[in-house]
């Protein structure tokens, strides 16, 4: 089955919160990561979190982490049009010490209606 | 500081032929990774390099390499291209203060490859 798993769709009206969730399936994940496409575009780092800890906030951004449970999520607070994107949920496999390969979820297209 | 460059950003081949794409990291970081990103099946990590090494490898077949050199620049190489490799190739690079770590990855903005 999948790694990390995300719900497909999200729509939300301009200035309400948004909440993104993922769930991921290797508890040995060290790193748990957001990112964010705008179509034609790479991929922006939002923010990340250590498996240690079980929330972040970051200005407009909240991330809440339950390890027991593998689930993730991304709140978005005062939501505006210019959030609209595709937002990954990332987490980062433990090869031998090295972290360099992400695994993704397929994304969560948010949508803000004016 | 700059980030991320890959180049070129768009690019059309046909089957059969190969391709050379290009990625220069963040200034300082030494860890470059590649990934691979399709409407079908997303993203999907290609292979990392660590001081002019592979140090992990996704399920790719070997039609896909890449190289690292001596100032962190990757190069990755797709040969015998097939219909299906069409995609955005997305380079991330990271600090990787030694061989054992990798910290965050920050990404490209990717070189979009069509195969006709």
């Amino acid at each position: 089955g999948e790694d990390v798993e995300q719900s497909l769709f999200l729509s939300v009206r301009e200035g309400d919160s948004s909440v993104i969730n993922c769930t991921y399936t290797d508890s040995s994940s060290t790193y748990l990561y957001w990112y964010k496409q705008e179509p034609g575009a790479g991929l922006q780092l939002l923010t990340y979190i250590f498996s240690n800890m079980d929330m972040k906030q970051d200005q407009r951004l909240t991330v809440l982490l339950n390890k027991k449970d593998k689930h993730l999520s991304l709140r978005i607070a005062d939501t505006q049009t210019g959030d609209s994107a595709i937002y990954f949920c990332a987490e980062s496999k433990d090869y031998g010490g090295s972290q360099g390969n992400l695994i993704f979820g397929k994304g969560t297209k948010l949508s803000v209606k004016p | 500081k700059a980030g991320v460059t890959q180049t070129p950003r768009y690019l059309i081949k046909t089957r059969g032929q190969q391709v050379t794409l290009s990625c220069s990291p963040i200034s300082g970081h030494r860890s470059v990774s590649w990934y691979q990103q399709t409407p079908g099946q997303g993203l999907q990590f290609l292979f990392e390099y660590f001081s002019e090494t592979q140090r992990n490898k996704g399920n790719f077949p070997g039609r896909f390499s890449g190289r690292q050199f001596s100032n962190s620049r990757s190069e990755m190489n797709v040969s015998t291209l097939e219909l299906g490799d069409s995609a955005l190739y997305l380079c991330a690079s990271s600090l990787a203060r030694d061989s054992s770590s990798t910290d965050t990855q920050y990404f490209g903005p990717g070189t979009r490859l069509t195969v006709l």
